[in-house]
């Protein structure tokens, strides 16, 4: 079946750090990646997303590229802010017709001044 | 557009008690999920409804019954709830037919089973 990989959190990081959040999946055919972030009492809300491979997603200072031969969607950000703290969750789904997510356990970011 | 609804916001039972948790959407998708939401558990799916008038299983569907009301309408109910079903649960719906779009998320219920 299809899974998704994220490191571990929490990650602490001081304003203007750079960020990566690693992603890794399994998936049989060609999946479409998204990465989604979640807010403190809010729902999850789409980032960025990229549906074949090489291609690149991008959205608020942060990207991701869709890695086929590493099975891999790390998302990045080259300067963190405060209000970039949330919880972050990479995602795929099979393009098979299901339109079924599934969803990494996310990772929690927090952003200190 | 209001996008995804749900309500209530927050809700306090005791065990054994029912309720019922409602969703709707203005987006005119055909898909609609419900998911439960643990700490270090990311996002579980419990049912999901591919269209008007057919609902499916999820991961985890025990103590859970859904209805797909109209189009608009998808609702979850618990009709005994345990402490187990403490979470928060997100209902989240999909434009069925264009695979590379996405599932858009209401703001959650934050249900507590004492």
């Amino acid at each position: 079946g299809n899974s998704v990989t994220q490191m571990e959190g929490p990650v602490t990081l001081s304003e203007e750090a750079f960020l990566t959040i690693n992603c890794t999946y399994t998936a049989t055919g060609y999946p479409s990646l998204f990465w989604y972030v979640q807010y403190p009492g809010e729902g999850l809300q789409l980032l960025l997303k990229a549906t074949k491979a090489d291609d690149k997603g991008s959205n608020k200072g942060f990207e991701a590229t869709y890695r086929k031969e590493t099975t891999s969607f790390h998302l990045e950000k080259g300067s963190v802010q405060v209000s970039d703290s949330a919880v972050y969750f990479c995602a795929l789904s099979d393009g098979a017709g299901s339109y079924q997510l599934t969803f990494g356990k996310g990772t929690k970011l927090s952003v200190i001044p | 557009n209001a996008g995804v609804t749900q309500t209530p916001k927050f809700q306090v039972l005791k065990t054994g008690q029912s309720m019922t948790l409602q969703c709707a959407q203005d987006m005119n998708h055909n898909s609609m999920y419900w998911y439960r939401q643990d700490p270090g558990m990311g996002l579980r799916l419990i049912y999901y409804s591919a269209s008007e008038g057919t609902t499916d299983k999820g991961e985890v569907p025990n103590g859970y019954n859904v209805s797909r009301l109209n189009k608009r309408e998808f609702s979850l109910r618990l009709e005994s709830a345990a402490p187990s079903q403490t979470s928060v649960y997100f209902c989240a719906s999909w434009r069925a037919g264009q695979a590379t779009d996405t599932q858009y998320f209401g703001p959650g219920t934050r249900l507590t089973v004492l």
